[in-house]
Parts: structure tokens; sequence; C-alpha cells
């Protein structure tokens, strides 16, 4: 079955940087673009970024560009999204999930909580 | 970026109810919607695709229907493992923007 399953999230301070990693099994991971999603406590979702299939386009929400950096290695199945110079309007449970290719997110892991404070 | 504003942002209602709620695109998005349903402390589980696609595993209960700028997810007889948040989200392109939620609580 479809497991998605991220981790290397925890507390960091402000400026510093985090890496989170999503890993993916029961399914081809190379065929499928993959987004991260998060969700501060209390609010509602916000999307973050995508990578294409083959890694070729990445985007970003403008309030993360320059800052994060999506990517994949499909030799590991696993999806990765780079965090630096954090803020505390980054804290929030991030999700990675997997676009189905017909206008809808078909699987998400549990989440991994960061929280950026000092 | 496109803008999906959902109403109401919270609706009570009883087991049983017929509930409707509405996501409004700021610009036409054809049929590039999908809904979620997200309970406390759980990732969000898709229930329609496509604007009006049923996801695979999802009661019957669940519709979806629109396309352009105006949206509707129907339940149309509210059961006790309903009451939840739903979303809905736009697939134009980035930002792949969600609505603020509509949270659906017990009468």
């Amino acid at each position: 079955q479809v497991q998605l399953v991220e981790s290397g999230g925890g507390v960091v301070q402000p400026g510093r940087s985090l890496r989170l990693s999503c890993a993916a099994s029961g399914f081809t991971f190379s065929s499928a673009a993959m987004h991260w999603v998060r969700q501060a406590p209390g609010k509602g979702l916000e999307w973050v970024a995508v990578i294409s299939y083959d890694g070729t386009k990445r985007y970003y929400v403008d309030s993360v560009k320059g800052r994060f950096s999506i990517s994949r290695d499909d030799s590991k199945n696993t999806l990765y999204v780079q965090m630096n110079s954090l803020r505390a309007e980054d804290t929030a449970v991030y999700y990675c999930a997997r676009y189905s290719g017909t206008y809808g997110f078909d699987y998400w892991g549990q989440g991994t909580l960061v929280t950026v404070s000092s | 970026a496109i803008q999906l504003t959902q109403s109401p942002s919270s609706l009570s209602a009883s087991v049983g109810d017929r509930v409707t709620i509405t996501c409004r695109a700021s610009q036409g998005i054809g049929s590039a919607l999908a809904w979620y349903q997200q309970k406390p402390g759980k990732p969000p589980k898709l229930l329609i695709y496509d604007a009006s696609s049923l996801q695979s595993g999802v009661p019957s209960s669940f519709s979806g229907s629109g396309s352009g700028t105006k949206f509707t997810l129907t339940i149309s007889s509210l059961q006790p493992e309903d009451f939840a948040t739903y979303y809905c989200q736009q697939f134009t392109g980035s930002p792949y923007t969600f609505g603020q939620g509509t949270k659906l609580d017990i009468k």
C-alpha cells in the first residue's frame, strides 16, 4: 500500500536551517509529482512547494521563495525540503503529498512538526 | 495568485441533515478543484477530485459540482463521522491554493 512518512521536524531557532524528508513506498515514486503542504497550529492548510515527477520543475509559495528548496532522490524514493532562514511563521506541521494526476492529492503523510522558536 | 473563498466558515448541523459548502475562485479554474476532509490531528483526506469525481472509497453521500468560479461540496445525509473541517484546493497552477476551510460541527 502507498505510504508517505515524513521525518526531520523539531525545534529550531529563528534563522537556522532544517531539512525534512518524506520516504515513499508502495508506488512508482519516480512517476509522481510531489508536494509539501503545511498547517500552522490551529490554522488552515497552506500549499508550500511542488517538484515535478522528473525533478525539472519546482515551484514555491511566495512566502518561502529563496529560503526553501524542494528536491527528490528517486534512488531512495525520498522527497526533501531544505528550509533555511527559518522564521517563527514557518512553525507548522509539514505534510508531503502525492499528486494523483487528476486534480487532487490522493495520499498524504502523517506530518512532521517544525517549531521555530528561540 | 488565485484565491479560494469558502462559505460558510463554520456550520452546525445534525445527523441526517443535508449540507452544502461553497468554494468560490477569484478567477475561472475550469474543473481543476479538489475537496478534502480533515479531522483533528490527522492529514487531509481526498474526497472529490476534478470538481465532481468521487475518490475511491469515499461514501456516495459526498458529491461535488461546479466549474469555473463556483463549486459546491454536498453531504446528502450527515453521519457522525462527517463532522470535520473541509477544504477546497485549486490545481490550475502554482501556488496551488486552498480555501480557508469550513468547520462542520454537531448542532
